[in-house]
């Protein structure tokens, strides 16, 4: 009955290697989204998919590369990872003006 | 980037006691929001706001927004251990793509 679906929970990885996260989500929205929150508890939006197309794509490295292949689903893939980059990765999605609903995250440690 | 200055940055109170915390932005939003993370989960929405005055309440919690549309607060009244967690203010709406703007979050504690 999840709603909103984050695999893995956790991924720990070195330098320089390729990563995704996938999301997925069960309530109908046509809206998707990932946020970042970084060690000081900071949310910041990365991307927003509306049925399938990119809406928002806050000046996040072009390492990072969102894919929608459904509605229901907002994968994250990342290239070349760098340290910067441990954060904790949530994955959204709504169906009314900013009334969104959060995945689990994702808790990615780059060593 | 856009934030949203939240105070206080974390309390610590007595179960029992009634909290209060505020947003304020230097942009107007057309939505405030108020969520709660608890620790290793993701945020989960408490209350939403869509008029420039408005009071609304879920419960023990009431939250307002700002007559100039530039700010929120959120209360919570006899708070209880569960109450524990990161209180984010979130506004939505002031720019050409649509989006939300979190915080920077209120820890609370709670001691029973």
């Amino acid at each position: 009955d999840t709603a909103v679906s984050q695999t893995p929970k956790y991924l720990v990885t070195q330098m320089g290697n390729d990563k995704s996260i996938k999301c997925e989500q069960n309530l109908g929205h046509d809206t998707m989204y990932w946020y970042k929150q970084d060690s000081k508890k900071f949310l910041k939006i990365m991307f927003s998919y509306n049925n399938k197309e990119l809406i928002i794509n806050e000046t996040v490295p072009n390492r990072f590369s969102p894919k929608s292949p459904d509605k229901a689903h907002l994968n994250l893939h990342i290239n070349s990872l760098e340290l910067g980059d441990s954060a904790v990765y949530f994955c959204a999605s709504s169906h009314a003006p900013g009334e969104q609903f959060f995945g689990p995250g994702t808790r990615l440690t780059v060593l | 980037g856009q934030q949203l200055n939240q105070s206080p940055q974390s309390m610590f109170i007595q179960e029992g006691e009634d909290v209060s915390m505020n947003c304020t932005s230097s942009s107007i939003f057309n939505t405030w929001l108020w969520y709660k993370q608890d620790p290793g989960e993701g945020p989960v929405l408490l209350i939403a706001l869509y008029k420039a005055g408005e009071l609304t309440s879920n419960g023990r919690l009431t939250a307002q927004f700002g007559i100039t549309r530039k700010d929120s607060f959120l209360n919570i009244s006899a708070s209880i251990p569960s109450d524990v967690g990161i209180y984010f203010c979130a506004g939505w709406g002031n720019t050409g793509f649509q989006k939300l703007v979190f915080g920077t979050g209120t820890r609370l504690l709670v001691s029973p």
